[in-house]
Formats: C-alpha cells, structure tokens, sequence
C-alpha cells in the first residue's frame, strides 16, 4: 500500500480483556516498529521487528504484552488482560533497509473502561 | 531515563514569526537527529533530519541546529503559518541495524493568524 495501515483505528476494551492491534507496513519495509503514545506524552518504544531475525523485545512494559509479525509483513501486538494503564495510542511504523526515515501510521487509540 | 529533553512544552507564535524548539541528547552515540510533525488523529511524519558531521540544515522554512559539544539541537520554522499549528518532536537514534528513535515529549506549536 501505499502507507502504513493501522487497525482498528479506535478500540474501546473492558478491563480485563484481551486486545489485538493490527500494522499494514509499507511493501518493501523490512524493519517494523511499535511505539505508544500516552496522552502528552511523547513517543515509548515497545518492539522491533527487522527481516526474519529475532525481535527486540526490550521495550515492552510486562508480559501482558507481546507481538508477532507473519511472513515478513503483517504485524499483530497483543496486550493479555489489559489495564486502564494501557489505555494509549500504538503507533506502528516501517523503515526501508538502509538509512530510510520511519514511517509511522495513524495509530490505534485505545481506551480501557 | 529520558534521553532527549525537549522544551518548551508548549509555544504560541504569531503568524509569520519564529518559531524555535530545543532538544538536548546524553547519549554521545545518537548519530542521526530526525525532527517529526504531528497532526490531530494522524501519526508522525518526517519534517527534517540531520546527522552530525553537519552544524545546520535548511529545507524551505524549516532549519535544523546542531551542536554537537553541547549535544543540542533545535528546529527552527522561519515566517510560521497557522497550517504549521501541530505538535513537533525531536528524536535521535544510534548507529546499527535497530536505529531505535528516542523521541522527546513533544511541543505543541499554535500560530495564530
């Protein structure tokens, strides 16, 4: 495509449930990236995905989270019993190998009732 | 740990004015220095970036800063428009595969007309 797609672009959950967020990464990208954006906050790096090479994971805040990306593309991030805490914007974005600048998609607010 | 600082939170300039936003790094390591533009419900998008071998960077109205031994830099946008209303982030990245950003917290830039 011909930006990075992020859905669904509202999620409202009931503490305690699980979530799924989904990333449409530009064709081509190699590297993915999830980031949360809390309301006036700035940007929190949560995981990176580069090719078929493990994830860095370094930046996910519990367990609760996780992610995964399919065949090189799509990416899902999972948040288990999910928190008012959590509630945010998730930010994907894909960067080109090489030196590109990110892409970041319009993100997924999150509210957790 | 925050490792970019970014001020003012927030900055009211008139149509036409300077508008100047200031960031401070501790990483000695950070070698790519990218400036991001937010808009309401849209994710970030890559306004200017620069790299340290340089001190300053022009593209159109927008100007990158860089002092290196102060481990500074600062956007500036010359004669700002009310369209250039939106939140600005500085972020900075290292070297290697990963090239993680670590975004500051944000300014909220408003012109008025």
């Amino acid at each position: 495509g011909a930006g990075v797609s992020q859905s669904p672009s509202n999620k409202v959950t009931e503490k305690g449930k699980d979530v799924e967020l989904r990333c449409d990464p530009i064709s081509g990208h190699t590297a993915l990236y999830w980031y949360r954006q809390s309301l006036g906050q700035g940007l929190e790096f949560l995981i990176y995905f580069q090719g078929n090479s493990a994830p860095d994971k370094s930046g996910l805040p519990s367990d609760r989270f996780s992610a995964e990306r399919t065949g090189g593309s799509v990416s899902t991030l999972t948040i288990q019993r999910t928190q008012q805490e959590d509630s945010a914007v998730y930010l994907c974005a894909s960067r080109p190998t090489g030196l590109g600048g990110y892409t970041f998609g319009s993100g997924t607010r999150l509210t957790v009732v | 740990q925050q490792q970019v600082k970014q001020s003012p939170q927030s900055l009211i300039v008139q149509k036409g004015g300077i508008s100047i936003i200031n960031c401070a790094y501790e990483n000695t390591a950070f070698d790519y220095f990218p400036w991001y533009q937010q808009f309401p419900g849209k994710g970030p998008a890559l306004l200017i970036a620069i790299r340290p071998d340089v001190s300053e960077k022009k593209e159109g109205r927008f100007t990158i800063s860089f002092n290196k031994s102060a481990k500074q830099f600062s956007l500036h946008i010359m004669d700002s428009q009310p369209g250039d209303s939106a939140t600005y982030f500085c972020a900075a990245s290292g070297s290697g595969s990963a090239r993680q950003l670590t975004f500051g917290s944000g300014t909220q830039l408003t012109v008025l007309p």
